[in-house]
């Protein structure tokens, strides 16, 4: 299973809302990636588990709280986002990433609207 | 930061013909990958090449790599319409797992 799985694949919630984004990989990658990509734009990287431990946190606003349950599945919890958090959220994930790099496999993406 | 920048930013070309683009970077990298994403989905990985390596073969594609240049292109040969996308290119570094995507080349195959 070469699969990235993404849920949902569209979401849209309001400003007070509080939500989650799921991402399923069973190829036994041990990295995991979220990223976060506005229209026309290249995705950007927000968070980076390795070995289900947070790696990597680019400066996301605490808004979004990333969870590793275990190493095949990545969560992202949404609380009270702006609409201009609106934009397709992308699940990515490896075999690891020290040392040499790997190809990343991407999910299909959630597409989420703020309102 | 090993972001790479790709050029031309759109590309429109027919069916059947050859497509390039191309990747400038700014500092020294372990290796360098190419995706590609179609309208609104996730990206599909198409091909690494390593620092030691100057060319690279995967099907219709050939990437080439010019560490001395900090450059790298893509050439895609025999174009279809389904290959109507957005490609990224993404030099690597040691930076854990960290991929800093160009703004990308919107290629457009007619058919």
């Amino acid at each position: 299973d070469t699969e990235v799985t993404q849920t949902p694949k569209h979401l849209v919630m309001g400003m007070t809302n509080k939500k989650s984004l799921k991402c399923e990989q069973h190829m036994g990658h041990r990295a995991m990636y979220w990223y976060k990509q506005k229209a026309k734009k290249p995705p950007e990287l927000m968070f980076v588990y390795s070995y289900e431990k947070l790696s990597i946190n680019e400066s996301v606003p605490s808004r979004f709280s990333p969870e590793c349950p275990n190493s095949s599945l990545l969560n992202l919890h949404l609380h009270a986002l702006q609409p201009e958090d609106s934009a397709l959220y992308l699940c990515a994930s490896s075999q690891g990433t020290s040392g040499m790099w790997y190809e990343q496999f991407f999910g299909p993406g959630t597409r989420l609207t703020v309102l | 930061s090993q972001q790479g920048e790709e050029d031309p930013q759109a590309l429109s070309i027919q069916e059947g013909e050859n497509a390039t683009m191309n990747c400038s970077y700014k500092t020294s990298i372990n290796n360098l990958q190419w995706y590609r994403q179609n309208s609104g989905r996730g990206l599909v990985h198409l091909i690494l090449i390593r620092s030691n390596e100057r060319e690279k073969h995967s099907g219709r594609l050939r990437v080439t790599l010019d560490t001395s240049k900090k450059s790298s292109s893509l050439l895609i040969t025999a174009s279809r319409a389904a290959d109507t996308a957005s490609y990224f290119c993404a030099p690597g570094g040691n930076q854990g797992g960290k991929l800093i995507f160009g703004q990308g080349t919107e290629l457009s195959v007619k058919p």
